[in-house]
């Protein structure tokens, strides 16, 4: 069946700092695979998306790239904000975007 | 912008007593989704609209929840009665259609609920 791990927070940097966060899914057929954001006190949003093998979604200077060799959809960002604060969220949409998510990465940027 | 509402945000409720929470997607989408967010962890998915029908309830315990989409737009969850485990966050979300891959879900904020 379809699940996804990733990694386990709390992630501590300062900012400025190159941010990974590790994500790998299991699935039948070709997933698509998305990373949903949770800002303290908001809902969750879309923060990039990726639909078929060696597309690499982008925004707001954040990137992840569909591997499917190493099943892999790992999160990555430069230079990170205090503002990037938040729950980051690997999710496996499987073939019919029914939404299996990971448990969340907590990441904390300090000025 | 557009948004998916919920209310209420926060519940306060004693066990053995029933709970409701209200949906109301963002104009235009066909599909609502219900997901219970425990503390610590990712979404999961309870229940799946397609219009008005449930397309998916494979997570939803049925012996105590129940939901309903009745004119295709808004909707309601219900708990009754209310357990201690069911303590968390709900959300709700709404997208065009499903199955077309890669279609982004639009989340509302949540109602936490705490059973006493």
């Amino acid at each position: 069946g379809n699940s996804v791990t990733q990694m386990e927070g709390p992630v501590t940097l300062s900012e400025e700092a190159f941010l990974t966060i590790n994500c790998t899914y299991t699935a039948t057929g070709y997933p698509s695979l998305f990373w949903y954001v949770q800002y303290p006190g908001e809902g969750l949003q879309l923060l990039l998306k990726a639909t078929k093998a060696d597309d690499k979604g982008s925004n707001k200077g954040f990137e992840a790239t569909y591997r499917k060799e190493t099943t892999s959809f790992h999160l990555e960002k430069g230079s990170v904000q205090v503002s990037d604060s938040a729950v980051y969220f690997c999710a496996n949409g499987g073939a019919t975007n029914k939404l299996i998510f990971g448990t969340g990465t907590l990441l904390a940027v300090q000025p | 912008e557009a948004e998916v509402a919920q209310s209420p945000r926060y519940k306060i409720t004693e066990k053995s007593q029933a709970v409701a929470f209200w949906c109301d997607p963002i104009s235009g989408h066909a599909t609502l989704y219900w997901y219970r967010q425990i503390l610590g962890q990712g979404p999961e998915l309870l229940v799946q609209f397609q219009d008005e029908s449930v397309v998916d309830d494979s997570q939803l315990p049925k012996d105590r929840f129940s939901a309903e989409r009745l004119k295709g737009v808004d909707s309601t969850l219900k708990i009754q009665p209310a357990e201690l485990g069911d303590s968390a966050m709900y959300l709700c979300a709404s997208s065009l259609q499903p199955g077309d891959r890669g279609q982004e879900q639009y989340f509302g904020p949540g109602t936490r609920l705490t059973v006493t």
